[in-house]
């Protein structure tokens, strides 16, 4: 069955730098989640996206963009990286986010582990 | 805001041991509950959920029932194998405003030894 794919799986950048993480759901799975994982340390949400639109935000910094495609991929840009943003950031995508029994499940992808130096 | 506290780790158990982790929540409402676990280098994958209170979720003999009494929902099973070495991490969802966002406990070691 087809995964949550992620890309780059690993990547290194300098302090200052940028950097674009991207992720392809789910076919046919209309919502996408991104949550940043420091080393050590549970997820922390950062945004979501729904049928294209923002749905929510969490601690995401204003560094950070995002935006979800007309193919329902997503695409996390980070501009001036910190070294303290060094972490595993995972993508989930779900079939909407809420049926009447609940919140549907979010598949995660593997993750992009980002190394700012 | 809402809040998910596990015990923390790490849980060294020998094969065929019972496993206990515990987990409450802070959460206005009524939340759904999860349990994700983690393999090394892996992504998170969906252990179990319940949905309403004195739900019960199961899956590859793990289970855990959600108890609103409480704001409990601690993850059992019976046997623990070496392969059930990862991290399990609780987490709650609550649709007040109408997202799926994972809110997550900081996470639990499991090591099993043989």
């Amino acid at each position: 069955a087809a995964g949550v794919i992620q890309s780059p799986r690993h990547l290194i950048k300098e302090k200052r730098e940028t950097a674009t993480l991207k992720c392809y759901p789910i076919p046919r799975h209309d919502t996408v989640y991104w949550y940043q994982q420091g080393p050590g340390q549970d997820p922390q949400f950062l945004i979501s996206f729904y049928e294209k639109m923002q749905s929510d935000k969490g601690s995401i910094p204003d560094r950070f963009s995002a935006q979800q495609f007309s193919d329902y991929h997503s695409e996390l840009n980070m501009s001036s990286l910190e070294l303290g943003d060094s972490a595993l950031y995972f993508c989930a995508s779900s079939l909407a986010e809420w049926s009447r029994e609940g919140p549907h499940e979010q598949f995660f992808g593997p993750g992009t582990r980002l190394t700012v130096l | 805001g809402d809040s998910v506290t596990q015990m923390e780790g790490p849980v060294t158990l020998s094969e065929e041991a019972f496993l206990t982790i515990n987990c409450t929540y802070t959460a206005t409402g009524y939340p759904s509950l999860f349990w994700y676990v983690q393999y090394p280098g892996e992504g998170l994958q969906l252990l179990l959920k319940a949905t309403k209170a004195d739900d019960k979720g199961s899956n590859k003999g793990f289970e855990a029932t959600y108890r609103k009494e409480t704001t409990s929902f601690h993850l059992e099973k019976g046997s623990v194998q070496v392969s059930d070495s990862a991290v399990y991490f609780c987490a709650l969802s609550r649709g007040s405003s109408n997202t799926g966002k994972l809110i997550f406990g900081q996470g639990t070691t499991l090591q099993v030894k043989p």
